[in-house]
Formats: C-alpha cells, sequence, structure tokens
C-alpha cells in the first residue's frame, strides 16, 4: 500500500537555525498538508497546499513558516529561526481529492527538538 | 469553525465492543465525518469515514443520526492492540482546513 513518508525521523537543532522538514506525499495525491503535535497534546492543523499554492493556514503558521513543492515529488515544510516551543512532531499528510471527502493520509512524523 | 467533542478517556476489556460518541453540533451539509486511530510516536490513521446513516468497513462501523449532528465508531471485539487515541474530524469553514479535537484515549485491558 502506497504510504507517505517523511525525512528525517528524527531532527535535533539549536534555537535560531533553520530547518527543513521533508515529504513524499502519495504520488497520485493532490492535496498536501502539515500537522504538528506538541507531546501530549492534540494534533494541530498547519496550513495546506493545491496546485502549488497554500488553500488554508491556521494562525500557528506565521511569517517563520514556509512550504513548498520544489519538485514532481516532495513537500517540504521550513522553519525560518526555530524557537524552544516548536519543539515537536510534525506529520505531513496527503489526499487524492477534495479535501472535505478525501480521508487524509499521514506520514509517521519527524520529532523536532528545539535546544 | 465546526468542533468536535469527544470523552477524553474510555476502558475496556478484550473482546468486548467499544462505542466513541462524537459530537460536532455545527457540522456543515456538506462535510462528511471521518475517523482516525492514532498510536504513541505514529501518525494518525484513517479508520472510517460516513456521511449519514451507517457505514461498515473491515475494522469498524460508523452510526451517524439523521441530524448528523453526532457520530458513533463502533469498535467490534477489541483487542489489547486496539488501545490508541481515536479522533473524529469534521471538515472545517476553510476549503481544505481540518481541525483534529482532543480525541479518546481509548485503553483496552486484558
Amino acid at each position: 500500500e502506497p504510504e507517505v513518508t517523511q525525512t528525517p525521523s528524527h531532527q535535533v537543532t539549536q534555537m535560531g537555525q533553520e530547518v527543513i522538514l521533508r515529504c513524499v506525499p502519495i504520488s497520485n495525491h493532490l492535496y498536501f498538508y502539515w500537522y504538528r503535535q506538541i507531546l501530549g497534546q492534540k494534533v494541530e492543523f498547519l496550513v495546506s497546499f493545491y496546485n502549488n499554492e497554500i488553500s488554508e493556514k491556521s494562525e500557528i503558521f506565521d511569517d517563520q513558516f514556509s512550504v513548498e513543492r520544489p519538485d514532481g515529488s516532495n513537500f517540504t515544510l521550513k522553519i525560518r529561526s526555530t524557537k524552544l516551543e516548536d519543539s515537536a512532531m510534525y506529520f505531513c499528510a496527503s489526499s487524492d481529492g477534495q479535501g472535505r471527502n478525501s480521508p487524509l493520509h499521514f506520514g509517521n512524523g519527524t520529532r523536532l527538538t528545539v535546544t | 469553525l465546526a468542533k468536535t467533542t469527544q470523552p477524553i478517556s474510555m476502558d475496556s476489556y478484550e473482546g468486548q465492543e467499544v462505542n466513541i460518541t462524537c459530537s460536532h453540533n455545527n457540522i456543515a451539509t456538506n462535510d462528511y465525518i471521518t475517523w482516525y486511530q492514532q498510536f504513541p510516536s505514529q501518525g494518525p490513521r484513517f479508520i472510517i469515514q460516513g456521511y449519514k446513516t451507517k457505514v461498515t468497513n473491515e475494522v469498524a462501523s460508523l452510526f451517524i443520526p439523521a441530524d448528523r449532528k453526532s457520530s458513533t465508531l463502533s469498535l467490534p471485539r477489541v483487542s489489547l492492540s486496539d488501545t490508541a487515541v481515536y479522533y473524529c474530524l469534521v471538515g472545517d469553514e476553510g476549503f481544505n482546513k481540518f481541525y483534529f479535537g482532543s480525541g479518546t484515549k481509548l485503553n483496552v485491558k486484558p
């Protein structure tokens, strides 16, 4: 069964550094998402992406965050200057159709630790 | 904002049927209801989706009353491996934005 893959599985960075989290969505999917989950808390929506542009974003997704689909397969999340509170699991997801009716397929996440 | 409300936790024993109910009073006409399962340190995994009445697949059933203001996920004969957090999602007012609620932590005991 096709799956969403994320790399790296664990990233440690110092406060103020830039990080790029990478995702390879399922190949025929058209909608892409980033979510995050702080330890012990719920899964939080960050951003959705369709047709090479952001569809929706939450209040968490401020100017420090950006997303890109640099080629036909990768979908990246960049955090420009990391803060301690950015430490979390970051999940990428994709779906194949209209978002409301198409289940999201999640990767197993990147654990980001900011020190 | 299509907010969902679920019980924080539930306990069950192996072999029992478990029903988890989610309230979504502000669900939009076109929204589907989708349930996900999450194990620790893993991404959420799709379980089942429905619009109205009843949907059944190989792992669960989903019951949705006519007013669609709630839904119930039914897991038949749970096992220890069903211990996880279960989330219900409905679409939000945006085109492509889905919010997870706090989820229900199901603890299956031997």
